[in-house]
């Protein structure tokens, strides 16, 4: 029930095509779903996150769509660039006592060419 | 600049020696964490702290120690009971919430042989 189930593993897109990575959970006591970005050798970073009373949130060229009855959510990045080469994680997390706890997916490798 | 860092970037010891890796934010943040990431495994919360003094296991927490002495510092202590030690180790800290949003440090990159 603490698992986040994310696909693919791997993703090879061409610049300016679309990226989706796809993660589903099980807990509906989840409360806070965010994605992360993380370059080799470098520490993720927060990249957006969304509420489960919301249906969609855009920032820029960066998409999540989050279907409530499915319990799944996803990450579109629009118009994908070289420099979006990196390794996505989404996560669920539950708020407790004045901190959160991530359960985070397995991650999806990106990968744009040029 | 304010931010969490990570010392030193690579590690290496020799089986059987414990270690100690460093956390320090200055963000004023509460709550702090540490993670294990291996390759194809996403990250694993290993200890987390949300008051100075206090801290909690996570997922993965054997072989493990922390402490939280100071605010700004949750150094974690990889033991020579951590049967395979060898790993990316990320540090982040919570500002106030909900939500709690978690920032990352640049991580350790530990090696034992």
């Amino acid at each position: 029930q603490q698992q986040v189930k994310q696909s693919p593993q791997s993703l090879i897109v061409q610049k300016g095509g679309i990226s989706i990575i796809n993660c589903a959970y099980e807990n509906t006591a989840f409360d806070y779903f965010p994605w992360y970005q993380q370059f080799p050798g470098k520490g993720p970073a927060l990249l957006i996150a969304i509420r489960p009373d919301v249906s969609e949130k855009k920032e820029g060229r960066f998409t999540i769509s989050f279907n409530k009855s499915a319990k799944q959510f996803s990450l579109h990045i629009m118009d994908s660039q070289p420099g979006d080469s990196a390794t996505y994680f989404c996560a669920a997390s539950l708020s407790q006592g004045g901190s959160e706890k991530l359960v985070f997916g397995k991650g999806t490798k990106l990968t744009v060419n040029p | 600049d304010g931010g969490i860092t990570q010392s030193p970037k690579y590690l290496f010891r020799k089986e059987g020696q414990n270690v100690t890796l460093s956390c320090e934010q200055n963000l004023n943040h509460d709550a702090m964490y540490w993670y294990r990431q291996d390759p194809g495994q996403g990250l694993r919360l290993i200890y987390y702290s949300q008051i100075v003094n206090d801290f909690q296991k996570g997922d993965i927490a054997e072989g493990y120690s922390v402490s939280r002495e100071k605010k700004e510092s949750f150094p974690l202590t990889v033991t020579s009971a951590q049967k395979n030690p060898t790993a990316f180790y990320l540090c982040a800290s919570s500002a106030p919430g909900p939500p709690y949003e978690q920032y990352f440090g640049p991580g350790t990159r530990l090696t034992v042989t």
